[in-house]
């Protein structure tokens, strides 16, 4: 399958402060991307869906101010939590899909930790 | 899929023996299905995946059961092996009328193989 690389793969940032993830499909040109987050045993959950060159669609409740996601390329995107506070620790997964296969593609996933 | 929870749910297996796990789709109208496995501090895996048209498909050691009638999904691990322990996930998703839908993840199934 496709390779989608995350980066960092942890990271742990004092309070108030953004943090930005990037997430790279490697191999494919990825028209949609999509920015998930899971809590310790449990589903993920979509917060974002990022088409290359256009504005991401978030899902009801997530800030969109707060997550600031950027798809500037078909193999970049981008999510920084700005302002961050030890709620939004969390695990940040990203995928990557072409418009003519429903499969994700997923990176490894980013460990933030907000202290 | 299945609500999201707070507990996963645990299926323990002993190595050697087959593994059957059980996924409730809530989305009459979803046509196309995946099975994932996540490992502990990962990104989820494809595993197999099945289109609405089939009831049965088989991969290496593993075969998806799909009943639309009362909207269900299994997937069967055949001689479970100690690599097999970790979070299993279904998803669901359909085709729009241009491109596919978000996935629906259910809640998730912890399988833990022992010796």
């Amino acid at each position: 399958g496709a390779v989608v690389s995350q980066h960092p793969s942890r990271v742990i940032c004092k309070s108030g402060t953004s943090v930005k993830i990037e997430c790279r499909s490697l191999d494919f040109q990825a028209t949609t991307m999509f920015w998930y987050r899971q809590f310790p045993k449990q589903s993920l959950m979509l917060m974002a869906t990022s088409n290359e060159g256009s504005k991401a669609t978030y899902e009801q409740g997530v800030e969109k101010d707060k997550f600031l996601i950027n798809h500037a390329s078909l193999t970049l995107s981008t999510l920084t939590v700005t302002s961050a506070h030890p709620e939004d620790s969390s695990f940040y997964i990203c995928s990557a899909s072409s418009p003519t296969s429903a499969e994700q593609y997923f990176g490894p996933g980013t460990r933030l930790t907000v202290t | 899929g299945e609500s999201v929870g707070l507990h996963l749910p645990t299926l323990s297996v002993q190595e050697g023996d087959n593994s059957i796990i059980n996924c409730a789709y809530s989305n009459s109208a979803s046509d196309y299905f995946i099975w994932y496995k996540q490992e502990s501090g990962k990104g989820p895996q494809f595993i197999i995946d099945i289109r609405s048209n089939m009831d049965k498909r088989q991969g290496q050691r593993v075969t998806v059961l799909l009943n639309k009638t009362v909207k269900h999904l299994s997937l069967q691990i055949a001689a479970t092996q100690p690599g097999d322990s970790a979070v299993y996930f279904c998803a669901e998703t359909f085709m729009t009328t241009d491109s596919w839908g978000k996935l629906q993840f259910g809640a998730g199934t912890q399988v833990v193989v022992t010796p």
